[in-house]
């Protein structure tokens, strides 16, 4: 299983949006709504941000959100501030073996 | 409280073996599938093992098949790893991380603990 495809980084000044690709294939990303969108800061463990493409959990900020198009899912975080700055992970349910993306470094400017 | 609580890493020789543990409380653990993730130092997550809840249905990743198991003792509320042969590319960070339904969407993850393999 290959991992999925993110951009290394993704950068944005304070109050813009930015957005972070996530591309796999029709075994992955593409066949299933079970995409979902992890943050990390350094020296911490993940923490679920988004799920099933689009949904945020209990506590996360309206700020994030997500989509999906054919192969592709999107995170996108609007009105950035300073805390969103840290690295992003996509996942997808891939059958029997799970797939992450290779992670973005977002910098907030 | 939700918590997952990793244990069991340290420093071990190429060809050891360890076994990791990941105590669950604030939930009904054996309802949920439970997943194994690393993180080499400066590197990104890599989804290493997965078991349903009853322990029945286990699957790997490709650079782990035959040296590691993955196990659970519902009783004890407690989730496993068990490796064996251990590399240097195992060196890395183990989260365990519970999952929703099967689905590989991972709502809870624990702290993680430090696998270092070196002579």
């Amino acid at each position: 299983q290959s991992a999925l495809t993110q951009p290394p980084s993704a950068s944005g000044s304070p109050g813009q949006s930015v957005t972070i690709s996530c591309t796999g294939t029709s075994s992955d990303v593409g066949g299933y709504n079970y995409v979902s969108w992890y943050q990390q800061h350094p020296g911490k463990a993940p923490k679920l941000v988004i799920y099933e493409v689009s949904k945020r959990p209990p506590g996360v900020p309206d700020r994030f959100s997500g989509s999906k198009s054919g192969n592709t899912a999107s995170l996108t975080v609007s009105g950035l501030q300073a805390e969103d700055e840290a690295d992003y992970y996509c996942n997808s349910y891939a059958g029997r073996r799970g797939v992450f993306g290779g992670g973005t470094k977002l910098t907030v400017l | 409280e939700v918590q997952l609580v990793e244990s069991g890493g340290g420093l071990v020789q190429p060809g050891g073996s360890l076994r990791l543990s990941c105590a669950a409380s604030g939930f009904t653990f054996n309802i949920y599938w439970m997943h194994w993730v690393r993180q080499a130092p400066g590197k990104g997550l890599v989804w290493v093992s997965r078991l349903n809840s009853d322990g029945s249905d286990t699957s790997y990743a490709d650079s782990v098949e035959g040296r590691f198991t993955i196990s659970r003792d519902n009783a004890k509320n407690t989730l496993y790893l068990q490796m064996n042969s251990l590399r240097a590319e195992d060196t890395a960070v183990y989260y365990c991380a519970r999952d929703r339904y099967g689905d590989s969407i991972f709502d809870c993850w624990g702290q993680g603990t430090l696998v270092t393999v070196s002579s």
